[in-house]
C-alpha cells in the first residue's frame, strides 16, 4: 500500500543552524501538508501547500519556515534559523486531489531536535 | 477558534473489555471528523466522519458521528494488547487543515 516516507527519522541540530525536512508524499497525492507535535502536546498544522505554493498556513509557520516542491517527487520544510522551541516531530500528509473532504495520510514522522 | 476535545485522556483496560473513546468538537464550517491511531510515530488513519448517525465500521472498530451535539465515539470491542496507542480525533472545517485533540492513550494489559 502507498505510503508517505519522511527523512531522516531524527535529525540533531545547534540553534541557529538550518535544517531542511523531506517527505515524499503518496504518489497520485497533490495536496501536501506538515503538521508538527510538541513533545506531550497536540498535533499541530504548519501548512498546506497545492499547485506549487502554499493555500493555507498557521500562525507558527513565520519567516523562518519556508516550504517547497524542488521536483515531482519531494516536498520539503526548511527551518532557516532553528529555536529550541522548535524541537518538535514533524509530520508530512498528503491527500488525493478532488473534494476538500478528502483523508490526509500521514508520513513516519522526523523529530527535531535542537540544542 | 476551532476546538477538538477528546476524553478520557488515559485509559487502562484489560484484553477483551470494551472501550468507548470519545470526541467533542466546535468547528465553523464542519466537513468531517477523522480518527487516526498513532503507535510510536504516524497517526494511522482510521476513519472518516461526515454524516450523522451513519456507523464506520472496520473489524472490532467502529465510530460515529452525531452532528447535532458534536461529538463522535470511537468504539473498540475485545480490546487486544495491540490496540495499544494513542487515539487521535481531528476535525476540518472550511479549510484545508485538521484540527486536533490532544488523544486518548488506551494501554491494555494482557
Amino acid at each position: 500500500e502507498p505510503e508517505v516516507t519522511q527523512t531522516p527519522s531524527h535529525q540533531v541540530t545547534q540553534m541557529g543552524q538550518e535544517v531542511i525536512l523531506r517527505c515524499v508524499p503518496i504518489s497520485n497525492h497533490l495536496y501536501f501538508y506538515w503538521y508538527r507535535q510538541i513533545l506531550g502536546q497536540k498535533v499541530e498544522f504548519l501548512v498546506s501547500f497545492y499547485n506549487n505554493e502554499i493555500s493555507e498556513k498557521s500562525e507558527i509557520f513565520d519567516d523562518q519556515f519556508s516550504v517547497e516542491r524542488p521536483d515531482g517527487s519531494n516536498f520539503t520544510l526548511k527551518i532557516r534559523s532553528t529555536k529550541l522551541e522548535d524541537s518538535a516531530m514533524y509530520f508530512c500528509a498528503s491527500r488525493r486531489q478532488g473534494a476538500i473532504v478528502d483523508t490526509q495520510y500521514f508520513g513516519p514522522g522526523t523529530r527535531l531536535t535542537v540544542l | 477558534e476551532d476546538k477538538v476535545v477528546q476524553s478520557p485522556l488515559s485509559l487502562v483496560v484489560h484484553e477483551g473489555d470494551t472501550v468507548t473513546l470519545n470526541c467533542s468538537y466546535e468547528v465553523t464550517n464542519f466537513r468531517s471528523l477523522l480518527w487516526y491511531k498513532q503507535e510510536k510515530k504516524a497517526p494511522t488513519f482510521l476513519f472518516m466522519l461526515t454524516s450523522s448517525g451513519i456507523e464506520k465500521k472496520s473489524g472490532r472498530l467502529s465510530s460515529i458521528l452525531d452532528k447535532k451535539e458534536l461529538f463522535s465515539i470511537l468504539n473498540i470491542t475485545a480490546t487486544q494488547t495491540g490496540d495499544s496507542a494513542i487515539y487521535l480525533c481531528a476535525v476540518q472545517g472550511g479549510s484545508e487543515k485538521l484540527v486536533f485533540g490532544k488523544g486518548t492513550k488506551l494501554t491494555v494489559n494482557p
